[in-house]
């Protein structure tokens, strides 16, 4: 039962670098989702996913892309590193709304 | 847009003593409800939800919640601490229609003293 599987778990990025955080999931789960997390803020919803094909933004999508080829895959691409962008980030997954989410055990980004 | 707050930043208790944890939502219609904990350096995992039905939920590891409409509160609470229950709650919220995707408070972190 792997869930919802995050990579890496640690990078460090100098600015201006880009590198994509990879997200899979295998309970065919229609819903993907990426968060990021700060410490005091709780979780920011970045870009979310209801299905192959479609993304729509989040609250904070600037910096940010995404893609979703397939139901599994939902990687998180981060162009020109800024130190706005160290956090912890989280995947998760859903099969809808009402059941709550899967969330991986995320990924700590450091930008120096 | 739907907002969810949590006053309480963090918390203490003392082991075997009750636990109430607060949670306010901001949404025009009944939303879909949820309490997380997070221990250190760890994802999140659901302790319980609320979508319809009976407003006292039961979840895992002896947690409740209630749903309270007039007050647009959804309360976590625990009879007896335990000092495993150290970590931090996070209270979500989630609706039917528009962004189909969970708002967030901004967490209690949870202390249990010996």
């Amino acid at each position: 039962n792997a869930g919802v599987t995050q990579t890496p778990k640690f990078r460090i990025l100098k600015i201006g670098q880009s590198m994509t955080l990879q997200c899979t999931q295998d309970m065919n789960h229609n819903y993907m989702y990426w968060y990021r997390q700060d410490p005091g803020m709780g979780l920011k919803l970045i870009y979310y996913s209801v299905g192959a094909g479609i993304t729509d933004k989040g609250e904070v999508p600037n910096g940010y892309n995404v893609s979703r080829s397939t139901t599994e895959d939902f990687p998180l691409r981060l162009e020109l590193a800024a130190p706005s962008q160290t956090s912890v980030y989280f995947c998760a997954s859903s099969k809808g709304q009402e059941g709550g989410y899967t969330f991986g055990s995320g990924t700590r980004l450091t930008v120096v | 847009a739907q907002s969810v707050t949590q006053p309480d930043i963090h918390i203490t208790v003392s082991e075997g003593a009750s636990l109430e944890l607060r949670c306010n939502y901001s949404y025009g219609a009944t939303p879909y409800l949820f309490w997380y904990v997070q221990s250190p350096g760890q994802g999140l995992q659901l302790l319980l939800k609320y979508f319809s039905g009976d407003t006292l939920v039961q979840g895992i590891k002896g947690f409740e919640a209630e749903f309270k409409r007039s007050q647009s509160s959804f309360n976590l609470r625990k009879p007896s601490v335990h000092w495993s229950d150290a970590a931090e709650y996070f209270c979500a919220v989630g609706m039917d229609t528009g962004r189909r995707a969970l708002t967030f408070g901004s967490g209690t972190r949870l202390q249990v003293q010996p």
